[in-house]
C-alpha cells in the first residue's frame, strides 16, 4: 500500500489512563521501528521488532511501555498508567529487512498526557 | 547513551549557498543515514553510506564518511527555501539505531 500509517494523529489523556497506539508498516517490511521524540530532540529509539518478535526492546524506558506485533505487520505501542513525562510524538517506521535498511517513516502521534 | 552527535545544532543561510552538517559517533557502525525532517512531519530517508564507502552523492546531496574518525557529513548545494528542516544522522552497528539532536536548517530566500 501506500506508506506507514499511524492512528490517532492525536491523542490526548488524562494522568494515569492506558493508551494504545497504533502503527501499519509498508506491506511486506520484515522490520518495524518505534520512536518517541520530544520537542528539540531527535527521535529515541524504544523498540524494534523483526517480524513478530521483539528483535531489540532496550529502549523501552519502564515496564509501564509494552508493544506487540502478533502477526508480524500491524504493531501496537500500549502505555499504562500514562505520566506527564509520557508526552511526546510516538513515531514508528518500518523497513524491508531490518536495522541496516532505509527506514520509512510514519508521520507520527502525538501523545498530551494532562 | 551512545547518541550521534550533529553539528552545528543550527545553522542559517541564503538561498543558492551550500550547507554543510557533520556528525559523529562513537562505536563501530555497519552503515550512517542521514534523515530530514520537516517541521511537524515524519522523517525521510535522504541518503545511506555503508561502512566501507567513502563518499556518496545523490542528486544535491554528497556524504563522506571517514571512519577512522568516526565521523560523517552532509553537504546540500545550492540550496533551496524547501531545504528548511531538521537533519538527522542515524547508524547501526553494535548497539541500538540512535539519532542525534539534528541539525536545524534555516534557508533563506
Amino acid at each position: 500500500g501506500a506508506g506507514v500509517s499511524q492512528t490517532p494523529s492525536n491523542k490526548v489523556t488524562e494522568k494515569g489512563k492506558y493508551v494504545e497506539l497504533r502503527c501499519d508498516p509498508i506491506s511486506g517490511h520484515t522490520a518495524l521501528y518505534w520512536y518517541r521524540q520530544s520537542l528539540g530532540q531527535g527521535p529515541e529509539f524504544l523498540i524494534y521488532f523483526q517480524g513478530t518478535g521483539a528483535a531489540d526492546d532496550s529502549g523501552l524506558p519502564n515496564d509501564r511501555f509494552f508493544a506487540v506485533r502478533p502477526e508480524g505487520s500491524v504493531s501496537t505501542l500500549k502505555i499504562q498508567r500514562t505520566e506527564r513525562g509520557d508526552s511526546a510524538v510516538y513515531l514508528c517506521a518500518s523497513s524491508l529487512w531490518g536495522d541496516t535498511d532505509e527506514q520509512f517513516f510514519g508521520p507520527g502521534t502525538r501523545l498530551t498526557v494532562l | 547513551s551512545q547518541q550521534g552527535e550533529e553539528d552545528p545544532q543550527a545553522l542559517s543561510i541564503q538561498e543558492g549557498e551550500n550547507a554543510t552538517m557533520n556528525c559523529s559517533y562513537k562505536t563501530s557502525i555497519n552503515n550512517l543515514q542521514w534523515y530530514r525532517q520537516n517541521s511537524g512531519r515524519g522523517l525521510v530517508h535522504l541518503i545511506l553510506i555503508r561502512s566501507n564507502e567513502r563518499e556518496k552523492h545523490s542528486g544535491r546531496l554528497r556524504v563522506t564518511l571517514d571512519t577512522s574518525k568516526k565521523s560523517s557529513s552532509l553537504l546540500i548545494t545550492a540550496s533551496r527555501a524547501a531545504d528548511t528542516a531538521s537533519y538527522f544522522c542515524t547508524y547501526s552497528g553494535n548497539t541500538p539505531l540512535v539519532f542525534g539532536k539534528g541539525t536545524r536548517l534555516s534557508v533563506i530566500a
